[in-house]
């Protein structure tokens, strides 16, 4: 069974761009979250996607925003990039039916350098 | 919201020491809580996992107490071995929230 798909899993990018990255779960699995994790705060929850619809949302400014597919894709993106938002970006993806999230299933992550 | 606070940040035992990790969080509602490795440059990865109505579970060298009163709740591992050295990550509830990390060494 194909893991958590992330792509690119490296890019640099100048201040102002925007950016978009996107996660194929594992199949079978509907709900899709996002993290930002970055040396000094550790992993925080961006959002949550379940069979389409958002389903719960971190503490970050609406520069970043997210979608999910039919096919249970995910995509996030950032737009008017700053310095601070340089980080590795997880996706992990979970069955999530119930009322815990589950187990998450991470991906490798895709790393982004503002400059 | 939730809040998970997560002691120490960094940890550094000799080959066969235990190590202990702990966690508090704040929401008493909160009924699961998760623990994640994460090796250099791959993704997190669940280790163990409590829910409340438990209040201790292992895996071999793993185990995992909780403390509902108290709202703590810890990671152990015992006879400590060089592939264990990896960052270390407790979370409340959904796994939205997560502590910050413990980077944990183990030196042989």
């Amino acid at each position: 069974k194909a893991g958590v798909t992330q792509t690119p899993r490296y890019l640099i990018k100048t201040r102002g761009q925007q950016v978009t990255l996107s996660c194929s779960p594992i199949s079978g699995h509907r709900s899709v979250s996002w993290y930002q994790q970055t040396p000094g705060q550790g992993l925080q929850f961006l959002f949550e996607y379940f069979s389409e619809t958002q389903r719960n949302k971190g503490n970050f400014p609406g520069r970043f925003s997210g979608r999910q597919f039919s096919n249970s894709r995910s995509e996030m993106n950032v737009s008017t990039l700053e310095l601070g938002d340089s980080a590795l970006y997880l996706c992990a993806s979970s069955q999530g039916t119930g009322r815990y999230t589950g187990e998450l299933f991470f991906g490798e992550g895709s790393r982004l350098t503002v400059l | 919201g939730e809040n998970v606070e997560q002691h120490p940040s960094t940890l550094s035992v000799q080959e066969g020491d235990s190590a202990v990790i702990k966690c508090t969080y704040s929401d008493s509602a909160s009924n699961y809580f998760p623990w994640y490795k994460q090796e250099l440059g791959k993704g997190p990865q669940l280790i163990i996992d409590i829910r409340s109505n438990v209040g201790e579970k292992k895996d071999q060298r793993i185990a995992v107490t909780l403390n509902k009163t108290a709202k703590h709740f810890s990671l152990h591992i015992t006879e400590t071995q060089p592939e264990d050295s990896a960052v270390y990550f407790c979370a409340a509830e959904y796994a939205l929230n997560f502590g910050k990390g413990t980077s944990l060494l183990v030196t042989p």
